[in-house]
C-alpha cells in the first residue's frame, strides 16, 4: 500500500549546526509534498511545500529537496536553533486524490542541543 | 488574521458517552479537514468538507463517527458510544479552497480526547 515514512524516529544536533530531516514516500503519483512542525501540545505547523514538477525549493532558514527518481524528501534547516526542537512530518498528497486529503509519515524528533 | 480554533482543548470522557469537538476554519477557507493523531503517530485522515458537503469521508473508522458543517464555515465532529480506543488528538485544518485539491493546509491546536 501507499506510505511516507521516515528514516530516523529521533535526531539530536548542536545549536548552529545543519540538520537534515528524510523521508522516503512509496507512491510515484504523489505530486504535492509538504513539511510541517509540531511542537508538544500544538497543532502541526506549516513549513514548506514543493511540487514534484520542482526539485528543490528555499524558505527561510529551510530547504526541501524532491528526488522523484528514487522517492526520496529531504527537509535541510540552516543554522539549527533551540526553537526548532519539535516533531517534523513529512506529508504527501497523491494527484489522485477526491480532496486534498494529506498522508503523513511518522514523524522525526529533532532536539537541539545548545 | 485568526487561525484555525478548536474546542474544547481537552475532553474527558466515559466509556460508551457521546461528545462534539468544534472547529472553527480561517475566515473565508472553504476547505475543512478532520485528522485523528494517536500518541507518536502522525495525523490520520477522518473527513474533508467543501463548503457544507463532506467531499471525502473516507477516514471515518466506523459508524459511530460524523462530521457536519450545515454553513460551510464551523464544524462539527460527532462521536457515539465512545470507545477507548477513540482516545487521540482530533486535528481540524482548513484551506482556502480557491487553489484546487492540492494547497496548504492550516492545522489548529488539536482537541485531546480521552475516553476513560
Amino acid at each position: 500500500g501507499e506510505s511516507v515514512g521516515l528514516h530516523l524516529p529521533t535526531l539530536s544536533v548542536q545549536e548552529g549546526d545543519n540538520s537534515i530531516i528524510n523521508c522516503a514516500y512509496s507512491n510515484s503519483a504523489s505530486d504535492y509534498f509538504i513539511w510541517y512542525k509540531q511542537e508538544s501540545g500544538k497543532g502541526p505547523q506549516f513549513i514548506i511545500d514543493i511540487r514534484s514538477n520542482m526539485d528543490k525549493r528555499q524558505g527561510q532558514r529551510v530547504t526541501v529537496l524532491l528526488n522523484k527518481t528514487v522517492k526520496h524528501l529531504s527537509l535541510q534547516i540552516a543554522a539549527t536553533q533551540p526553537g526548532d526542537s519539535a516533531v517534523y512530518f513529512c506529508a504527501e498528497n497523491p494527484i489522485y486524490n477526491q480532496g486534498g486529503k494529506l498522508i503523513f509519515g511518522q514523524g522525526t524528533e529533532l532536539s537541539v542541543k545548545p | 488574521g485568526a487561525g484555525v480554533s478548536q474546542t474544547p482543548s481537552n475532553k474527558v470522557t466515559e466509556k460508551g458517552k457521546y461528545v462534539e469537538l468544534r472547529c472553527d476554519p480561517i475566515s473565508g477557507h472553504t476547505a475543512l479537514y478532520w485528522y485523528r493523531q494517536s500518541l507518536g503517530q502522525g495525523p490520520e485522515f477522518l473527513i474533508y468538507f467543501q463548503g457544507t458537503g463532506a467531499a471525502d469521508d473516507s477516514g471515518l473508522p466506523n459508524d459511530r463517527f460524523f462530521a457536519v458543517r450545515p454553513e460551510g464555515s464551523v464544524s462539527t465532529l460527532k462521536i457515539q458510544r465512545t470507545e477507548r480506543g477513540d482516545s487521540a488528538v482530533y486535528l481540524c485544518a482548513s484551506s482556502s479552497g480557491l487553489a484546487g485539491l492540492q494547497e496548504t493546509q492550516y492545522f489548529g491546536p488539536g482537541t485531546r480526547l480521552l475516553v476513560l
